[in-house]
């Protein structure tokens, strides 16, 4: 089984659509959780953290429930620049600095 | 925000050439430095771990005869693919953190084809 599995995708929704992504981590002591951006040939970017309360930040909002080792990214209101493969990536060891990532889902904004 | 530069961008090269790619931190220094590779439509995987001043952490099955890391000073860390063949192409990314509680930050990435 792989530490953090995301679907692949691709996900192609209309411009103003809501799209949700989920992802799931095999460690239960994992301590810290990202989603990640990456556009096409181009470095991963940190879109935000995930923390256990969930977290908003403009459109964006992650979630995650540690019981079930999930992890979700809503996105609302979408706009064609959110088109990029979007990363799950988890921190699974405490005081070290490791992340795993996940292989991504592809979003493809069409307008 | 923080800047991670990664040079060169683009490689291009015969087979058995070693290829050095650099990641210097611009504006903060890095305690930390990571090297990832990603293949197509896979995911980044950790190939190695490097702190300033020490041996590199390598993840299993990355051989670290091949791949030289070199963290000589806080701002810049250096990994070099030696008799590079064509299996070792691809997308090859650094990261550096100040400190273990800071995000990682990334390069933009070094895209090696060995011909």
């Amino acid at each position: 089984r792989k530490e953090v599995e995301q679907d692949p995708g691709p996900f192609n929704v209309p411009e103003g659509a809501t799209v949700a992504f989920n992802c799931t981590y095999s460690n239960s002591a994992s301590q810290s959780f990202f989603w990640y951006r990456q556009d096409c040939r181009k470095e991963p970017k940190l879109l935000m953290s995930v923390y256990s309360s969930g977290n908003e930040d403009g459109r964006f909002t992650a979630q995650l429930n540690r019981a079930s080792q999930y992890i979700s990214l809503l996105i609302r209101d979408s706009k064609l620049s959110d088109s990029a493969t979007y990363l799950c990536v988890v921190n699974p060891i405490q005081g070290a600095q490791k992340l795993v990532f996940g292989q991504g889902t592809r979003l493809t904004i069409n307008p | 925000g923080a800047v991670v530069s990664q040079h060169p961008s683009r490689v291009i090269c015969k087979s058995g050439t070693s290829v050095k790619i650099e990641c210097r931190s611009l504006d903060f220094q890095a305690t930390t430095m990571f090297w990832y590779r990603q293949f197509p439509k896979q995911s980044l995987m950790l190939m190695a771990t490097s702190n300033e001043g020490s041996k590199a952490t390598y993840e299993q099955g990355v051989e670290k005869d091949k791949f030289l890391i070199n963290h000589a000073s806080l701002t810049l860390s250096t990994l070099t693919v030696t008799s590079a063949h064509p299996e070792d192409s691809s997308f090859y990314i650094c990261s550096a953190q100040a400190t273990g509680r800071q995000p990682q930050h990334f390069g933009d990435g070094t895209r090696l084809s060995i011909l």
